[in-house]
Parts: structure tokens; sequence; C-alpha cells
């Protein structure tokens, strides 16, 4: 398997743009995360799947994100529309399960500079 | 709410030593705790998890210790090399929450020195 990958790796994008981040999951995996990490802040969960389902999106900043899982393989996070506040590195992982027997595999991530 | 502290956020170290790292949290005990790498641009690599009623694992050259009274893990690197240069991020699953938060620190930064 090829892990998780994310498109783009970087986007440099003007405020008010909307922006999507794109997230392929390691098949078979039934949870999907979506993170934010910066340096003031570090590693942030934002939302998460479990069989493409949202489970709980508490993380989400504010209603200019929003995230899908339209099937096993492929969730998208937006930011419609963006500000400067929201430049950082943006993850997704995949987990098979929760709980003690959980190891989420990253990507690459994608860095997002809004100008 | 839970918070996490790694000891600091740069850590430098002669090869051949052994690094410890520390992760303190307060408020509840979590149910596991886990240590990831992260390199520069990649996204972070997970290495261990602890359960709440262990006291140690290990890993090859790694161990992991977690002491519930101190509110405290321990990352050891023995036998150091300087390819475990990296930045290390220890994260906490607390029991008992509404939803799942896996809730991370904001790292250490390990420099290995030859």
């Amino acid at each position: 398997d090829a892990g998780v990958i994310q498109s783009p790796r970087h986007e440099v994008t003007e405020m008010g743009q909307e922006v999507t981040l794109r997230c392929k999951p390691i098949s078979g995996h039934d949870y999907l995360f979506w993170y934010r990490q910066t340096m003031m802040r570090g590693l942030e969960l934002l939302i998460y799947f479990n069989n493409n389902v949202p489970i709980d999106d508490s993380g989400m900043p504010e209603d200019r994100f929003s995230a899908k899982m339209p099937n096993a393989s492929f969730s998208t996070l937006k930011i419609q529309p963006s500000e400067p506040r929201d430049s950082a590195v943006y993850f997704c992982a995949s987990s098979w399960a929760l709980g003690v027997r959980e190891t989420q595999y990253f990507g690459p991530g994608t860095r997002l500079l809004v100008l | 709410s839970q918070k996490i502290e790694q000891n600091s956020e740069a850590l430098n170290i002669q090869e051949g030593k052994t690094a410890t790292l520390t992760c303190n949290y307060t408020n509840y005990s979590p149910a596991y705790l886990q240590w990831y790498r992260q390199d520069p641009g990649r996204g972070p690599v997970f290495l261990l998890l602890i359960r709440e009623n262990e006291k140690e694992k290990r890993k090859e050259r790694l161990k992991v210790t977690f002491d519930t009274t101190l509110k405290q893990s321990l990352f050891h690197i023995t036998a150091s090399q300087p390819a475990d240069s990296a930045t290390y991020l220890c994260a906490l699953r607390y029991s008992g929450a509404g939803s799942y938060q896996l809730t991370f620190g904001k790292g250490t930064k390990l420099s290995v020195i030859p």
C-alpha cells in the first residue's frame, strides 16, 4: 500500500479564496482523521470519520471549515473563505481501529499558506 | 481541559548516550499514551503505545514508562544515533470522554550530535 495520500502537498492562496484539501486513506482502514499543525498550537484534531460517517467535528474551528467523506477511499477538507490564520500544515491520518490496537498512519501533509 | 506538556522544545545529546524525553499531563489519567516520531516535512509516525495499567514497554532501543501517580511518561532512546534526530510527540487518549480525542503534545526536538 502507498500509505495515506494527500494532495496538494503545498497550497498558496489569497485570503477569501476557497481551498480544498484531499485525502486517500489506507485501504481497509475504517477511521479517517483530519489534523492541523501549527507552531503555536501543535497538532490538533479537527474531525474524524468512522466508515465514512463524521463522528466528531468539535475540533473544526468554525463554519468556514467543512469535511466530507463520500466513500471509503476519499475525503476532503474545505475552507471557504480562507483567512491568513488558517495557514498551517493539514494532516490526514487513517486507522483500522480505535483504542489500544490503534495505530494512526499519517499522510505527508498539505502545507497551506493564505496570504 | 486536558493539558499535555513535553519537557522541552529541544534536547541535544551526544551520540551513544541515552536520550530521555518527558511527557506530563494534568487532570484525568489517560486510558493509554502513544509516542510518535516526526521528521521535518513529514507526518508523525507511530512508535509505541502504553496502556494505563502498564508500567513499561520496550521496542528495540526504545523504552516508554508510564507513571499515573506522577502523571508522567518517559521516553528513552538508548545508544542514540544521529538518525534518531527528529521531533517526538506524545499523545494521550482519555477514557470516559464523550467522544474520541487523541490529544498531542507540542513535541520535543531531539538532536543527536555525532
